[in-house]
């Protein structure tokens, strides 16, 4: 168990570029989650797949932004035409779902910085 | 909409000294409660959670939290603060009507601990 992994750590872009974040999930978890944390504040709850279904939306997940899981492996989350708003930590987690106990483990985030 | 509420966005303690950090939710059913940890620049890092059963719950590093339906409460307490225990702690619950899929976060507490 490596535990979930965000690829990059760290990303600076300017305003109107297009990012992608990837998400490698622990190995055996079927549910796979996307949250945005800014500064001084909780997680806030973004998308959530099982396996490779994009099962729920929240709002703050405007038409710039767009999740897969192709395969029910790996996720990307794509900003595009990112605005400063968006300069946030993005969080992924997994979960087994009923089998553990909804528990989510959480990667180390990817932080965006949009100037 | 289910809501979580931290009182106290800092709580400063000496070394030695009790933890109290303080978490009511919103919902009318019981919810499946978790605390989190997060130390700098890292994702969160679950301390306990409760489902169902035993209403006092112990987690790791010495934690534990008592869920109080009555109060719709659920404060994490150590009995004594080590400096290591200086971090941002999250209060999240998921309930049945969102499917146990998304956790909805408190504010944070961040805790300091003095010599």
């Amino acid at each position: 168990d490596t535990g979930v992994s965000q690829n990059p750590r760290h990303k600076i872009t300017k305003r109107g570029q297009n990012v992608t974040f990837r998400c490698d999930p622990i190995s055996e978890h079927n549910r796979l989650y996307w949250y945005r944390q800014t500064l001084g504040q909780g997680p806030e709850f973004l998308t959530y797949f099982q396996n490779e279904a994009q099962l729920e939306k929240s709002r703050l997940l405007s038409d710039r932004f767009s999740a897969e899981r192709p395969k029910g492996s790996f996720s990307t989350l794509e900003i595009q035409r990112t605005e400063q708003g968006d300069s946030a930590m993005y969080l992924c987690a997994s979960s087994l779902g009923l089998q553990g106990g909804y528990e989510q483990y959480f990667g180390p985030g990817t932080r965006l910085t949009v100037t | 909409a289910q809501s979580v509420t931290q009182l106290g966005s800092h709580v400063s303690v000496s070394e030695g000294a009790l933890v109290l950090l303080r978490c009511n939710y919103s919902s009318s059913v019981p919810p499946y409660l978790f605390w989190y940890v997060q130390y700098p620049n890292q994702g969160l890092q679950l301390l306990l959670k409760y489902t169902t059963g035993a209403t006092l719950v112990k987690g790791i590093n010495g934690f534990e939290a008592e869920f109080k339906k009555s109060e719709t409460s659920f404060h994490l307490t150590k009995p004594s603060a080590h400096m290591s225990d200086a971090a941002e702690y999250f209060c999240a619950v998921t309930d049945r009507g969102g499917g146990y899929n998304k956790l909805i976060f408190g504010a944070g507490t961040r805790l300091a601990v003095h010599p």
